[in-house]
């Protein structure tokens, strides 16, 4: 399996501004998925596209994926001082036999 | 939905000692389960996956004698740290795949188990 790249590895920005991370992959993907952490904690669920799909929304949650390019990006809008954590993309193959990582986007909101 | 516990949430042991982790999916089944460690500030990295009833699949570079991984029940996986030395300190985190059909894909993690070795 392959492990996604996010982009840029930190965002700082004020309350109320929207969050916007990049993710790229390298081979053709089933679904790729994307997660919160909060320092110290496990990682928490955000939202799931799969390869047919070209954009989701959940709440304030916006991704979309261009299979193409090979890249996904995740838009946080009206962002909150809660949503300060590191994001990461997890793409998934058609075996999805396991997840990895990369290095995450710490984001900062600032209140 | 789709809960994975953890237990302990934090430990202190002693070098030399063993240590082992609990990982449960509370809601669901999952014949998957997967433990990562991630050190500070740096990203999780894939230890290990475990199947149900079968052996586990360790990443390179990781000590299957040290870390070992029992998958017994659908809802159970453990990981054993035998012998532990500091340099094991660390956040483990395990995650479990649910197998339902529409969200074969889905996978959740628990809140990690923080390991310090004294």
């Amino acid at each position: 399996s392959q492990q996604g790249e996010e982009d840029p590895q930190a965002l700082s920005i004020q309350e109320g501004e929207n969050a916007t991370m990049n993710c790229s992959y390298k081979t053709s993907i089933n679904n790729l998925q994307w997660y919160r952490q909060n320092s110290g904690r496990g990682l928490v669920h955000l939202i799931l596209i799969r390869s047919n799909e070209r954009e989701k929304h959940s709440g304030r949650l916006r991704v979309t994926l261009d299979t193409s390019k090979k890249s996904s990006s995740l838009l946080i809008t009206a962002s909150r001082a809660a949503d300060t954590a590191s994001y990461f993309c997890a793409p998934g193959g058609y075996n999805n036999n396991d997840m990895r990582f990369g290095a995450g986007t710490r984001l900062t909101v600032k209140p | 939905g789709a809960v994975v516990s953890q237990h302990p949430s934090w430990v202190i042991c002693k070098s030399g000692t063993s240590v082992k982790i609990e990982c449960r999916s509370l809601d669901f089944q999952a014949t998957t389960m997967f433990w990562y460690r991630q050190f500070p500030k740096q990203s999780l990295m894939l230890m290990a996956t475990s199947n149900e009833g079968s052996k586990a699949t360790y990443e390179q570079g990781v000590e299957k004698d040290k870390f070992l991984i029992n998958h017994a029940s659908l809802t159970l996986s453990t990981l054993t740290v035998t012998s532990a030395h500091p340099e094991d300190s660390s956040f483990y985190i395990c995650s479990a795949r649910w197998t339902g059909s529409d969200k074969l894909y889905e996978q959740y993690f628990g809140p990690g188990t923080r390991l310090t070795v004294t």
